[in-house]
């Protein structure tokens, strides 16, 4: 059973902002929402990660709402370079082991 | 930022033949490391766990005689395809999480290796 939700997909034009949200409606007390991006032939690439409320960095941001059942990553002003599979995970870190949903395929237009 | 070095990058190899695939964090220790397979337009499948100085605990459907994992030390882990076969064609990732800061440390992934069997 997965253990988060996202939209299998999403086009954007380039300079725009793009939010992708992830449900995880089943989210442990101790588990943090991190955000990996994947481009073709390479491994994931740590984007970003939080516990509530809001993170910012210098790529993105991620919006965690009170009940922490969902999540939201913020590309601000994306561009082609932005076109990849984005993927949010649930966990708690540690030893415990970390499985991926399908994730999100990100298609930037120019 | 936290290093993960996975070698080689890609691999064709004939069926019948092993192939041992490393995954060296460059920078930082880690107790546990992750072996992820990934085939085209699929997500990462979680293949097993490698744990320092103990057994690899590997997931459901995951023959462990065929993927042998060895972590012996706290930067390295190796996993060894034996007897590949065209369907062991796949892309193969390790990752690794800092043992500093574990509770909420992420994840930190290799490049991966392309592993094509003839």
């Amino acid at each position: 059973l997965a253990k988060t939700t996202q939209p299998i997909s999403m086009d954007s034009y380039e300079g725009q902002e793009v939010n992708i949200t992830c449900s995880h409606n089943n989210i442990a007390t101790n588990d943090y929402i991190t955000w990996y991006q994947q481009f073709p032939s390479q491994g994931p690439r740590f984007i970003i990660q939080g516990y509530k409320t809001k993170v910012t960095n210098e790529v993105a941001s991620l919006f965690i709402p009170a009940d922490r059942k969902s999540s939201t990553l913020s590309l601000p002003r994306v561009s082609l370079s932005d076109t990849a599979v984005y993927y949010c995970l649930s966990g708690s870190g540690g030893y415990q082991k970390v499985t991926f949903g399908i994730g999100t395929k990100l298609q930037v237009i120019p | 930022g936290a290093v993960v070095s996975q070698h080689p990058s890609w691999v064709i190899c004939k069926s019948g033949t092993s192939v041992k695939i490393e995954c060296r964090s460059l920078d930082f220790q880690a107790t546990t490391m992750f072996w992820y397979r990934q085939f085209p337009k699929q997500s990462l499948m979680l293949m097993a766990t490698s744990n320092e100085g103990s057994k690899a605990t590997y997931e459901q459907g995951v023959e462990k005689d065929k993927f042998l994992i060895n972590h012996a030390s706290l930067t390295l882990s190796t996993l060894t395809v034996t007897s590949a076969h065209p369907e062991d064609s796949s892309f193969y990732i390790c990752s690794a999480r800092p043992i500093a800061g574990q509770g909420n440390s992420p994840l930190h992934f290799g490049n991966g290796t392309r592993l094509t069997v003839t």
